[in-house]
């Protein structure tokens, strides 16, 4: 069974630019959470969705910072513009769904985001 | 928000050895997790155990909800055991996202 599918694995950014993650999560599975891993630090959560709709983004800064999952299958998050601070890794996991945030979650590889 | 504190912030053993990780958090949970991040930035989920214990071949897992604290053994280390080791719990106060410590970072040298 694969994994949760992240891409691209890096990019490389001036800042003002925009910039977009994919992520595939574990087939049939309901939860997609977007974290953001700062250097040293444990991952933090951006936007939890259960299937298309966004149940939980109070940590997602929606001025520049959005995100999607049009079918509740893959999801897109978008940075527009990008600034130096942004630089992290992105994290996507999916867990089964119906529990909330009490599911096991599985992670991606991550998206390490560098902006010059 | 939930505390989570990780202790020891950083270890190195040598291989064969026993190591035992913490957390301590600060108020009930109903969802505790553990995760290996290898060097290469995966997680990978170890444990879901938001009370009693668990084992997984080497690896082991305890946690004591009404002490607030949970405990990760790693017995007879492998240099793969390498990464850093997060734990990650859920306030039982609402449906709230997990909050990942700052981890513990092991080396473990052949």
């Amino acid at each position: 069974e694969a994994g949760v599918v992240q891409s691209p694995r890096y990019k490389i950014i001036e800042k003002k630019q925009p910039v977009a993650f994919w992520c595939n999560p574990i087939s049939g599975h309901n939860t997609l959470y977007w974290y953001l891993q700062n250097l040293g630090q444990g991952p933090e959560l951006l936007i939890r969705y259960e299937n298309e709709e966004a149940v939980d983004d109070s940590q997602l800064p929606k001025d520049r910072f959005s995100a999607e999952r049009l079918k509740g299958v893959d999801s897109t998050l978008k940075i527009q513009p990008a600034e130096l601070g942004d630089s992290a890794v992105y994290l996507c996991a999916s867990s089964e769904g119906g529990a909330g945030h009490t599911d096991t979650q599985y992670f991606g590889p991550g998206t390490r985001l560098t902006v010059l | 928000g939930i505390q989570v504190e990780q202790s020891p912030p950083d270890l190195i053993l040598q291989e064969g050895a026993n190591s035992t990780l913490r957390c301590n958090f600060s108020d009930s949970v109903n969802n505790l997790q553990w995760f290996h991040q290898n060097p290469w930035g995966q997680l990978i989920n170890l444990f879901y155990i938001p009370s009693g214990t668990k084992q997984n071949g080497r690896l082991s897992a305890t946690t004591v909800a009404t002490e607030r604290y949970s405990l990760l053994y790693i017995s007879s280390s492998q240099t793969t055991d390498s990464g850093v080791y997060f734990c990650a719990v859920g306030s039982a106060s609402g449906n709230t996202p997990l909050v990942f410590g700052k981890g513990t970072r092991l080396s473990v040298i052949a």
